[in-house]
């Protein structure tokens, strides 16, 4: 597609529950990160894939936290035992560029409510 | 530690207003500062990239400069389509990561 592509838009989970969340980046986009964002915050870096090599997960706020991108396209951010500090809305973006931000485009996001 | 501070929190402009809003970094040496505008229920959309203090970057009615501790985006006569989140953000040098630190946005609000 044109954009970057995030699945599902919405998601309300209860706590506890393991949630996937999906993002299909710009086709041949190399670089892919996720990022998350509180309301009224600004977005906070996760984790960074180049390719399929994850080469930053420093921002995983912890091990409940784990994300893939097994063919070096479409990344799963999967998030184990759901708490209620959770709820945010979950920010995709990709690059062409395996350097720099330029060109960053990022999709609209998975909003995640535990309830 | 690398921070991103915005002000202010929340502007209210009458059509025509020009007005700035301000970026305040501290960094371990700046790759870029990139200022995105966010629309409710989408992801921020990228509007600039500076590089290097004294750069300008103009954009139709918004134009954005950087200094070597701050950024502005100055917005003249806006109108209420410019209404949004302006976010800030700046990329750190070294290491593999290509992060990028947000500031927590200006939220913007354009009368007629």
């Amino acid at each position: 597609g044109a954009g970057v592509s995030q699945s599902p838009r919405y998601k309300v989970a209860k706590r506890g529950q393991d949630v996937a969340l999906r993002c299909d980046p710009i086709s041949g986009h190399v670089s892919l990160f996720w990022y998350q964002q509180a309301l009224g915050q600004g977005p906070e870096f996760l984790t960074y894939f180049q390719n399929e090599a994850q080469l930053d997960k420093s921002g995983l706020p912890s091990d409940r936290f784990f994300a893939e991108r097994p063919e070096g396209s479409v990344s799963t951010l999967k998030i184990q035992r759901t708490q209620q500090e959770d709820s945010a809305v979950y920010l995709c973006a990709s690059s062409l560029a395996a350097q720099g931000a330029r060109g960053y485009t990022f999709g609209s996001g998975t909003r995640l409510t535990v309830v | 530690e690398d921070q991103v501070t915005q002000s202010p929190e929340a502007l209210r402009l009458q059509e025509g207003e020009s007005s700035s809003l301000n970026c305040s970094y501290t960094v371990s040496g700046l790759r870029g500062l990139f200022w995105y505008r966010q629309d409710p229920g989408k992801g921020p959309e990228f509007l600039f990239t500076l590089y290097s203090a004294g750069e300008e970057k103009e954009k139709e009615r918004l134009k954005a400069t950087l200094t070597k501790k701050e950024s502005f985006l100055h917005i003249t006569a806006p109108k209420p389509e410019d209404s949004a989140t302006y976010l800030c953000a700046v990329q750190a040098g070294g290491g593999a990561t290509n992060k990028l630190i947000f500031g927590t946005g200006t939220l913007l609000a354009v009368q007629p």
